[in-house]
């Protein structure tokens, strides 16, 4: 049962523009959110995170908005630009649990 | 500080083989969680261990098994394998997963297994 969803495999962006990456949850227990970025042949990188008491996070080009009541959070990159191409990975978890719950990802790739 | 680091980074087994995979955590993280990652499944979580202790499992077989020792180091162990099998492996280190503290996980490269 997957618990995080990603619905969308793949996006392509052109460089400059905003990318939006979706995610939802139905667990309502999770109350921690992470975005990770994978490129092949590593291991996912953490990129932001953001905790149920806030609805948005901000980092530079990136932030997370968390609407808790739809159990839906997203990512958006703005600018994008072609070193932002990779898998990114939704992740979730509970306070009282020890276990991140990851979506099947979804391929970005920003067109020069 | 050096990254989380795992051995090998490529395996090639045959089915009914068995494997162990090595992980190394983060100096001072005593939280290590082990994931597969498949095309389409995203990362499926195997189980963490905290002070050489199993805290949590998930939905795999009981060919898979694990261990931590008192360095926190972490190996993985996968018996009787199967073509299924085959996957990325990925190890992740964090301070503490539990209680009151969110601590992103870092993860490994990851050994990518190959079952024939």
């Amino acid at each position: 049962d997957q618990q995080v969803k990603q619905n969308s495999p793949s996006l392509s962006v052109q460089e400059g523009r905003i990318s939006i990456l979706n995610c939802d949850y139905t667990n309502s227990m999770f109350d921690y959110f992470l975005w990770y970025k994978k490129y092949p042949a590593e291991g996912p990188t953490f990129l932001i995170s953001i905790s149920s008491i806030k609805d948005k996070n901000e980092d530079g080009r990136f932030t997370v908005f968390l609407n808790k009541s739809a159990k839906h959070l997203s990512l958006h990159i703005v600018p994008s630009q072609p070193g932002d191409s990779a898998v990114y990975f939704c992740a979730a978890s509970a306070l009282t649990g020890n276990q991140f719950y990851f979506g099947t990802g979804t391929s970005l790739t920003v067109i020069p | 500080k050096a990254g989380v680091t795992q051995t090998p980074r490529y395996l090639i087994k045959t089915r009914g083989q068995q494997v162990t995979l090595s992980c190394s955590p983060i100096s001072g993280h005593r939280s290590v969680s082990w994931y597969q990652q498949t095309p389409g499944q995203g990362l499926q979580f195997l189980f963490e261990y905290f002070s050489e202790t199993q805290r949590n499992k998930g939905n795999f077989p009981g060919r898979f098994s694990g261990r931590q020792f008192s360095n926190s180091r972490s190996e993985m162990n996968v018996s009787t394998l199967e073509l299924g099998d085959s996957a990325l492996y990925l190890c992740a280190s964090s301070l503490n997963l539990q209680g009151t503290d969110y601590n992103e996980q870092f993860f490994g490269p990851g050994t990518r297994l190959t079952v024939l």
